[in-house]
């Protein structure tokens, strides 16, 4: 079965420090690649993804990932952050041969202003 | 333009009482799936149904059932409601499968 893990659970960081969050998947097979955000209080929504072409993604909000394929990783990346970045980032993977989403469990990010 | 719509937001049940979590979608998806969120653990998928007249297991679905009513809803049931179910709830839908997911605000659903 499919897995996703998400390496650190709480980051803390300061305003303009730099991000990298990890994430890797357990399919060997072609894989759909999301990562998500979900501020305080709201639901999920895109950040970016991956389905084929240039494996280095861009997003929204200044955000970027990176799919390696040999190392089954998808790590989100941001230059410098903002104290407005605080929250929960979920990495998600779709095998191509089916319709599972399947979630990582989230790192919380606490940015201190 | 309303996107995903889940009823209710709140619900307190108590132990064995059943309850239908009721999803609908404006958007012309095919695909819509069930989650329920919880400290530590993420999202796991309970049911997913990749078009209207099929549904499939996801990572955690006993003690639940769904219905694909229609290409817009999508309905999950719990018929003896237990404390472990206590949980946010989110109902997704996507167009196909390398798009974006859009989700419902979420119901929380309380147990005793």
């Amino acid at each position: 079965a499919q897995s996703v893990s998400q390496h650190n659970h709480h980051v803390i960081l300061s305003e303009a420090a730099s991000l990298e969050l990890g994430c890797n998947y357990s399919y060997g097979g072609t894989v759909n690649l999301f990562w998500y955000v979900q501020y305080p209080g709201q639901h999920l929504q895109l950040l970016l993804k991956y389905f084929s072409g240039d494996p280095l993604v861009k997003g929204i909000k200044g955000f970027e990932a990176e799919f390696i394929k040999s190392k089954f990783s998808f790590n989100l990346r941001k230059p410098s952050v903002q104290w407005s970045d605080t929250a929960e980032y979920f990495c998600a993977v779709n095998e191509n041969r089916d319709d599972k989403i399947i979630f990582g469990k989230g790192t919380r990010l606490h940015i201190l202003p | 333009n309303a996107g995903v719509t889940q009823t209710p937001k709140f619900q307190v049940l108590k132990t064995g009482q059943s309850m239908t979590l009721q999803c609908a979608q404006d958007m012309n998806h095919n695909s819509m799936y069930w989650y329920r969120q919880d400290p530590g653990m993420g999202l796991r998928l309970i049911y997913y149904s990749a078009s209207e007249g099929t549904t499939d297991k996801g990572e955690v679905p006993n003690g639940y059932n769904v219905s694909r009513l229609n290409k817009r809803e999508f309905s999950l049931r719990l018929e003896s409601a237990a404390p472990s179910q206590t949980s946010v709830y989110f109902c997704a839908s996507l167009v196909r499968k390398n798009t974006e997911a859009f989700f419902g605000q979420g119901t929380r659903l309380t147990v005793v």
